[in-house]
């Protein structure tokens, strides 16, 4: 079955610092890695993405950097403020015909004053 | 609001039972999908229409069942409920033609089994 393993399940960062969550797959087929982040009572909703083609990708506060040859991928987020503290998704799918996307397990990431 | 709507947002009902989700797409979509999310598993696809028609197919219970009607609004049916099944299930829809992945989900539905 493919999959996208992330970690950490949870996270707790200081205002200010650096969030980092990290995502693996196995499936080569992959060719686009976006994240979802999710409030409490909310749907997921897409926060930045990247396809194979770059290493890194970033906007704002928020950089994904990717890294073929090891089948990994992460989010960045600099600076953390509280409003960031939510749950986020790494996902992954075939670009070209299969529009599926497969989630992670998600990160819930506290910012803390 | 990312244009999608949802329906119930919660729903409470006895194992054995039989529940209907509701799920309006942003106009102009063509494509819903629906996920299962709990707490333990993230988010699980289930199942996708395009234009009214079975698209792919993930880890969707055979006591589950999804249609889209003509107006493209789906509903995702869940029958003979079990207590695993509690769980938020959530409808995105998606617009064809830019194939960017980007995926807009509705607030989803809360289904408690007792």
């Amino acid at each position: 079955q493919q999959q996208v393993k992330q970690s950490p399940q949870s996270l707790i960062v200081q205002k200010g610092g650096i969030s980092i969550i990290n995502c693996a797959y196995e499936n080569t087929a992959f060719d686009y890695f976006p994240w979802y982040q999710q409030f409490p009572g909310k749907g997921p909703a897409l926060l930045i993405a990247i396809r194979p083609d770059v290493s890194e990708k970033k906007e704002g506060r928020f950089t994904i950097s990717f890294n073929k040859s090891a089948k990994q991928f992460s989010l960045h987020i600099m600076d953390s403020q509280p409003g960031d503290s939510a749950t986020y998704f790494c996902a992954a799918s075939e670009y070209f015909g299969n529009e599926k996307l497969t989630f992670g397990t998600g990160t819930r990431l506290t910012i803390i004053p | 609001d990312s244009g999608v709507t949802q329906t119930p947002k919660h729903l409470i009902t006895a194992t054995g039972q039989r529940v209907t989700l509701r799920c309006s797409p942003r106009s102009g979509d063509l494509s819903v999908y629906w996920y299962q999310q709990s707490l333990d598993q993230g988010l699980q696809f289930l199942i996708q229409y395009y234009n009214g028609e079975e698209r792919a197919k993930g880890n969707i219970l055979e006591r589950f069942s999804a249609q889209q009607f003509p107006d493209l609004h789906s509903e995702l049916n869940l029958s003979s409920l079990e207590l695993g099944d509690s769980a938020l299930y959530f409808c995105a829809s998606r617009r064809e033609g830019r194939n960017t992945g980007e995926l807009f989900f509705g607030e989803g539905s809360r289904l408690t089994v007792l």
